[in-house]
């Protein structure tokens, strides 16, 4: 599985978008992006994955760029309860009996009031 | 529609003891995946269970080992446990047809190693 890369940390206002970005550049074809989050002592919570087009569901948006060596996890309106560490991960068919998921270090979002 | 649920949600045992952590998955899916996460760290994949079997594992000792049931819940066993046993483990569940479709996790079983 490819290999992703995201900022440390990052701190964001209470209302206001939070953007996470995540590098991917060794991702291939096949390989879909997802993202997860994990607030303290409770299991990583799925947010949204996508392949190559932009998705958007009721939590997030998720922007791919057209090489696909990137991605931005956005948080239209940020809120307390959005702090937690964010995972970006790449992995082939990551819902299958065959997806194995590496977690890296992760981006801790601050949300601030 | 219940989520992953995790038994127990906390457990101390004493170095050499072994251990058993259980994982009923989300209704419709029938793979399991057991993950160790350390503090401070990310979960670290341990091995992943479908159709009864191993089917993938990761860089983890002998000494963990699990099981799938006919009806998709799994065990994780740990045997002759050392203090750096201590995690947070965590069990996935997905499902075998739906490509790309998301994992889900549980959870966790906190254990503490003394």
């Amino acid at each position: 599985d490819a290999k992703t890369t995201q900022p440390p940390s990052m701190d964001c206002a209470e209302g206001r978008a939070a953007n996470l970005p995540c590098n991917h550049s060794t991702i291939s074809g096949n390989e879909y992006v997802y993202w997860y989050r994990q607030i303290h002592s409770q299991g990583p919570q799925y947010i949204i994955h996508g392949l190559k087009n932009n998705e958007t569901n009721e939590m997030a948006s998720l922007i791919i760029t057209e090489d696909r060596k990137s991605s931005t996890l956005i948080l239209p309106h940020a809120t307390l309860r959005d702090t937690a560490v964010y995972y970006c991960i790449v992995s082939r068919r990551g819902g299958t009996s065959y997806g194995k998921l590496t977690f890296g270090q992760g981006t801790i979002l601050t949300v601030h009031p | 529609d219940a989520g992953v649920t995790q038994s127990p949600t906390h457990l101390i045992k004493t170095r050499g003891q072994q251990v058993t952590l259980r994982c009923s998955p989300k209704s419709g899916h029938d793979t399991v995946s057991w993950y160790q996460q350390a503090l401070g760290q990310g979960p670290q994949f341990i091995f992943q269970y479908y159709e009864e079997e191993e089917r993938q594992r990761g860089n983890f000792p002998d000494r963990f080992s699990g099981h799938q049931f006919p009806n998709y819940s799994s065990e994780l066993n740990v045997n002759a446990l050392l203090l750096g046993d201590s995690a947070l483990y965590l069990c996935a569940s997905g499902h075998s047809g739906g490509v790309g479709q998301p994992q889900h996790f549980g959870d966790g079983t906190r254990l503490s190693i003394l």
